[in-house]
């Protein structure tokens, strides 16, 4: 069964820095890319950052490049978002998924995870 | 960038209707276009890709149509089940969603 845990949420100040992790199981990890996708409270979903399989090309969405970095280690099935300068704007419930077609760099994203949520607030 | 916009923002409706929310592009994505299912404090579910294609597991009273700039996800017939919020998707260069359809329980 595929599953995506993401973990490191929390409050934190604005201009603070924050890591999401999460942990994919019950599929070839390094076979696909992946997403992390955020929803603001009340609000529609946003794409954030994007990796591909190997971890080589990575993509953001203006609104986080320079401070946000996505990575992956595919030794231990794990994804990673490290936010840096926080802030109020960036209160949300944070997301990974999982590519549809795998290595295939533009696709819908098949499983998500439960959502971790970070809250930006002084 | 591409901007997605769905309407309507929310739908009333009863159980049994046929329901169509439409998904409008600001330039062509051919059909690389996706639908999903949010219920409250859950992550979305995937319904629809490549505009039209069912995803494995879901009923098949969802379907899509559309190609280009306009699309559309239909319900044929509603069920309790069905009452959620339904956000479209582009994939055609990066990934960016509509603001999401509430329907809700008329």
């Amino acid at each position: 069964e595929v599953q995506l845990v993401e973990s490191g949420g929390g409050l934190v100040q604005p201009g603070e820095s924050l890591r999401l992790s999460c942990a994919a199981s019950g599929f070839t990890f390094s076979s696909y890319a992946m997403s992390w996708v955020r929803q603001a409270p009340g609000k529609g979903l946003e794409w954030v950052s994007a990796i591909n399989d190997i971890g080589g090309s990575t993509n953001y969405a203006d609104s986080v490049k320079g401070r946000f970095t996505i990575s992956r280690d595919n030794s231990n099935s794990a994804l990673y978002l490290q936010m840096n300068s926080l802030r109020a704007e960036d209160t949300a419930v944070y997301y990974c998924a999982r590519d549809r077609e795998g290595s295939s760099w533009y696709a819908p994203f098949d499983y998500w995870g439960q959502g971790t949520l970070v809250t930006v607030s002084s | 960038d591409i901007q997605m916009t769905q309407s309507p923002s929310t739908l009333s409706a009863s159980v049994g209707d046929r329901v169509t929310i439409t998904c409008r592009a600001s330039q062509s994505i051919p059909k690389w276009l996706a639908w999903y299912q949010q219920k409250p404090g859950k992550a979305p579910k995937l319904l629809i890709y490549r505009a039209s294609s069912l995803e494995s597991g879901v009923p098949s009273r969802f379907s899509g149509s559309g190609s280009g700039t306009e699309f559309t996800l239909t319900i044929s017939s509603l069920q309790p089940d069905d009452f959620a919020t339904y956000h479209c998707q582009q994939y055609n260069t990066y990934w960016t969603f509509g603001q999401g359809t509430r329907v809700e329980i008329k």
